[in-house]
């Protein structure tokens, strides 16, 4: 069983159009986040949510629009698709968040969601 | 301000060979320290963490590191890789009381010559 899903694998869009990726964990996390991957590799924490709570919202545009409908999923819409959205987003989840816990740090990452906006 | 550099961006070794990349921080506290690992096409998988004690720590894939405050570095090496080990590698600092503070290098890509 995959611990943490994310679909579609790979999306190719024009610019202008809304997307969404879905993101599922079944290891019982209280957290959630999406992260950003450029083409340089860069790695850039997006969102982080808790218990379906915002915790983080890393100065990221307003188009980008983060879902938690329970605590095992965490969806990234993405309204009006610019160039430079173009990039691998990866959701993740960890156990818990500051509780000083030190298996509350440590990320389990989906597979990663190829955006291509055209 | 907290930062990661992983001063190698791409790395040769022959196969067999052993390994070191590099990692150094800036952080206000003692922090937590990750190495995560990425194949192509795959998310990141934890080789290893530091949170405290033993400042040597063993990971999987029989990769260890170092934990070293006087240098502000946690190297990771590898004594024989073997092809399967080409990926990149992410050095990642984190707070103790937040993962969502978790900041990750740049990266170290690793190829394994036959």
């Amino acid at each position: 069983d995959t611990a943490v899903s994310q679909t579609p694998k790979y999306l190719v869009t024009q610019m202008g159009n809304d997307k969404s990726i879905k993101c599922e964990q079944n290891l019982g996390h209280d957290t959630m986040y999406w992260y950003k991957q450029d083409s340089k590799k860069f790695l850039k924490i997006m969102f982080s949510y808790n218990n379906k709570e915002l915790i983080i919202n890393e100065t990221v545009p307003n188009r980008f629009s983060p879902k938690s409908p329970d605590k095992a999923h965490l969806n990234l819409h993405i309204n009006s698709l610019e160039l430079g959205d173009s990039a691998v987003y990866f959701c993740a989840s960890s156990q818990d968040f500051g509780t000083g816990s030190s298996g509350a740090n440590v990320l389990t990452f989906g597979a990663g969601s190829r955006l291509t906006v055209l | 301000a907290q930062s990661v550099t992983q001063p190698d961006i791409h790395i040769t070794v022959s196969e067999g060979a052993s390994l070191e990349l590099r990692c150094n921080y800036s952080y206000g506290a003692t922090p937590y320290l990750f190495w995560y690992v990425q194949s192509p096409g795959q998310g990141l998988q934890l080789l290893l963490k530091y949170f405290s004690g033993d400042t040597l720590v063993q990971g999987i894939k029989g990769f260890e590191a170092e934990f070293k405050r006087s240098q502000s570095s946690f190297n990771l090496r590898k004594p024989s890789v073997h092809w399967s080990d080409a990926a990149e590698y992410f050095c990642a600092v984190g707070a103790r009381s937040s993962a969502s503070k978790i900041i990750f290098g740049s990266g170290t890509r690793l190829s394994i010559r036959p």
